[in-house]
């Protein structure tokens, strides 16, 4: 199973891009990435995924690097709701299980 | 469309007591999962089931037993509560992905908070 790396935390100002890092570097060619974020103790929500393209929806944007052992997931315009834990995980391939690490925990500031 | 509705929201049990949570929900998907949050950890997976009837082990599954009777219904059960089973208890669906390799968005509870004392 391919493994990730987050950051602890992060903090980010009002207004501006959030850009939360995730190594993946065992990643399989078949393996998508996905992200969810957890606000408080609240179940966690899905964010976006991808394979090798770059995604973006209205939540947020997905860049992949070409050689895909890295992702950054954008937030465009943080707001003080964006403020949560951010997993970036991996999905295991041919089956619908998520292992989600310790993620990255976004402080957004006024 | 509540979505995905656990119950209870709160318990507090002794040790060696029983239980059963509740997961239900409403968008007709066929695969469910329980996991497990700790203090500052991210969620582990307990069981999981890919339709009715049909149950799998995760992560952690040891303590805990489940049941898929229903396809909108799944039920978690500890039959002799320990204070290690104090956590967030998290349940989730999502819809059949027949590839395996195309998305799988999963929908998650509120949660239910379990103190074993």
């Amino acid at each position: 199973d391919a493994k990730t790396t987050q950051p602890p935390s992060m903090d980010c100002a009002e207004g501006r891009a959030a850009n939360l890092p995730c190594n993946h570097s065992t990643i399989s060619g078949n393996e998508y990435v996905y992200w969810y974020r957890q606000i408080h103790s609240q179940g966690p929500q899905y964010i976006i995924h991808g394979l090798k393209n770059n995604e973006t929806n209205e939540m947020a944007s997905l860049i992949i690097t070409e050689d895909r052992k890295s992702s950054t997931l954008i937030l465009p315009h943080a707001t003080l709701r964006d403020t949560a834990v951010y997993y970036c995980i991996v999905r295991v391939v041919n089956t619908d299980k998520l292992i989600f690490g310790t993620g990255t925990r976004l402080q957004v500031f006024p | 469309n509540a979505g995905v509705t656990q119950t209870p929201k709160f318990r507090v049990l002794k040790t060696g007591q029983s239980m059963t949570l509740l997961c239900a929900q409403d968008m007709n998907h066929e695969y469910m999962y329980w996991y497990r949050q700790d203090p500052g950890m991210g969620l582990r997976l307990i069981h999981y089931s890919v339709g009715e009837g049909t149950t799998a082990k995760g992560e952690v599954p040891d303590g805990y037993n489940v049941s898929r009777l229903k396809k909108q219904n799944f039920l978690l059960g500890l039959e002799s509560a320990a204070p290690s089973q104090t956590s967030v208890y998290f349940c989730a669906s999502s819809d059949r992905d027949v590839l395996f390799l195309a998305k799988n968005i999963q929908y998650f509870g509120a949660g239910t908070r379990l103190s074993v004392l």
